[in-house]
């Protein structure tokens, strides 16, 4: 079965600095996996997606994230945050946690915190 | 393009009491989505449709009831609320199935009381 972990539920950066957002996932075949942002009070938004190819995937807003077979990971990165990055960030991977291909298994968030 | 929209936004609801929770995309996508959002969960499948007529169950269908009559619509019903439904509904669309990009609405907070 499918399952995502974010290992930071917290995680606070200084304005300017770079980021880095980590995400394990569990799943048997090639995993097609996403990272979604979501502000205050809004939905989500896909910042990159991963399906098969180049091992590092660019998104908006400055994101890029890479896969790493070996790890079993997909961690996100942005070289330089803004205060409008503070948001919560989901990792997800296709497929759902009891079986069947359709609908995300999404991790639990990582709330990003900018400070000034 | 509006993409996805829900109503209401804010509902609160006795213990008992039914509601449906409305879902409509413009974007003439065939998969849609309902997923709840528990603070510090992140989000679960509750059912989805590949298609005006076909539904089938997520990771949490207990409690909810769907039907999907057109292409455009999706609705929620919660026939018997119960506290445990508190929850942020949030619907999403896609074209695809497997590795399609999904549209996510604004959310309907709905809290039981």
């Amino acid at each position: 079965a499918q399952s995502v972990t974010q290992p930071d539920i917290h995680i606070t950066v200084s304005e300017g600095a770079s980021l880095e957002l980590r995400c394990n996932y569990s799943y048997g075949a090639t995993p097609y996996l996403f990272w979604y942002v979501q502000s205050p009070g809004q939905g989500l938004q896909l910042l990159l997606k991963y399906f098969s190819g180049d091992t590092l995937v660019q998104g908006i807003k400055g994101f890029e994230a890479e896969f790493k077979r070996s790890q079993s990971s997909f961690n996100l990165r942005k070289p330089s945050v803004h205060w409008s990055d503070a948001a919560e960030y989901f990792c997800a991977v296709a497929g759902r946690s009891g079986g069947g291909a359709d609908g995300l298994t999404f991790g639990k968030g990582t709330h990003l915190i900018i400070q000034p | 393009n509006a993409g996805v929209t829900q109503t209401p936004k804010f509902r609160i609801l006795k213990i008992g009491q039914s509601m449906t929770l409305q879902c409509t995309q413009d974007m003439n996508h065939n998969y849609m989505y309902w997923y709840r959002q528990d603070p510090g969960m992140g989000l679960k499948l509750i059912y989805y449709s590949v298609g005006a007529g076909i539904t089938d169950k997520g990771e949490v269908p207990n409690g909810y009831n769907v039907s999907r009559s057109t292409t455009e619509d999706f609705p929620l019903r919660l026939e018997l609320a119960a506290p445990s439904q508190t929850s942020v509904y949030f619907c999403a669309s896609s074209y695809g199935g497997r590795g399609e990009t999904q549209y996510f609405g604004p959310g309907t907070r709905l809290l039981v009381l």
